[in-house]
C-alpha cells in the first residue's frame, strides 16, 4: 500500500511562512491532500492537488507537487496563531482509499 | 447544510464488549468511509460503503464490521473489544467516484 511520510514538528514565528513537507511512495497516486486537525476535532480538508498539476494556490495556501521525486509541500503565508494544529498529508489512488502520513504538528509562536 | 455528523462523541467500553458507532453523511453524499486514528498517528482506512455494500476494506480484522442504510447513514460495529481498539474513529463522506472526502468530528472510543 501507499506510504506517506512527514516531518513530525514545525515551529514558526507569527507572520512568517510555514512550509510542511511530505513524501509518498505510490507513483499512481491520483490526488494529494492536506488536512488540518485541531485538538479534539476531526479533519478539515484544506486543499488538494491533482497529480498532473505542479502547483495550486488558494489564498494563503500554496501546494507544490514534484511528481518525479514524489514530494508534496504546503506553504502557509503569514502564519497566524489560529494555524497552530496538526497537518496531515494524504494520497489516494484509483481505489479511493486515503493513505495518511503521521501528521506534522505546527506551533506558531508570538 | 449539515456537514458529517457522528455519535456518540465519547464512549467508554470494557474489553470484550461490543460497540456501535454512527455516522450521517454530508447532505447529498452517498458514500461513507470509516477511519481509525490512534493517538499520535494518522488515520487508517477501515472500510467504505456505497449502495449499502462494503466496497473497499483496509487491513482490519473481521471484528470490525459495518452497515449502510438506505438514507446513506452508516454504522461501524466492533466486536470483542481490545485495549488497542482505543482510538478516534472518523467517518468521511463523499459522492461515489469523487476524490473529495469530508470528515466528521469523530467518536473517541476508550477501551478499559
Amino acid at each position: 500500500g501507499e506510504d506517506v511520510e512527514q516531518s513530525l514538528f514545525l515551529s514558526v514565528r507569527e507572520g512568517d511562512s510555514s512550509v510542511i513537507n511530505c513524501t509518498y511512495t505510490d507513483s499512481s497516486s491520483t490526488y494529494l491532500y492536506w488536512y488540518k486537525q485541531e485538538p479534539g476535532a476531526g479533519l478539515q480538508l484544506l486543499t488538494y492537488i491533482f497529480s498532473n498539476m505542479d502547483m495550486k494556490q488558494d489564498q494563503r495556501l500554496t501546494v507544490l507537487l514534484n511528481k518525479k521525486d514524489k514530494h508534496l509541500s504546503l506553504r502557509i503565508a503569514d502564519t497566524q496563531t489560529g494555524d497552530s494544529a496538526i497537518y496531515f498529508c494524504a494520497a489516494v489512488g484509483n481505489d479511493y482509499k486515503l493513505s495518511f502520513g503521521a501528521g506534522t504538528t505546527v506551533t506558531v509562536r508570538a | 447544510d449539515a456537514g458529517v455528523t457522528q455519535s456518540p462523541t465519547h464512549l467508554i467500553k470494557t474489553r470484550g464488549q461490543q460497540v456501535t458507532l454512527r455516522c450521517s453523511p454530508k447532505s447529498g453524499h452517498d458514500t461513507v468511509s470509516w477511519y481509525q486514528q490512534a493517538l499520535g498517528q494518522g488515520p487508517q482506512f477501515i472500510f467504505q460503503y456505497y449502495e449499502e455494500e462494503e466496497r473497499q476494506r483496509g487491513n482490519f480484522p473481521d471484528r470490525f464490521s459495518g452497515h449502510q442504510f438506505p438514507n446513506y447513514s452508516s454504522e461501524l460495529n466492533v466486536n470483542a473489544l481490545l485495549l488497542g481498539d482505543s482510538a478516534l474513529y472518523l467517518c468521511a463522506s463523499s459522492f461515489w467516484g469523487s476524490y473529495e472526502q469530508y470528515f466528521g468530528p469523530g467518536t473517541r472510543l476508550t477501551v478499559t
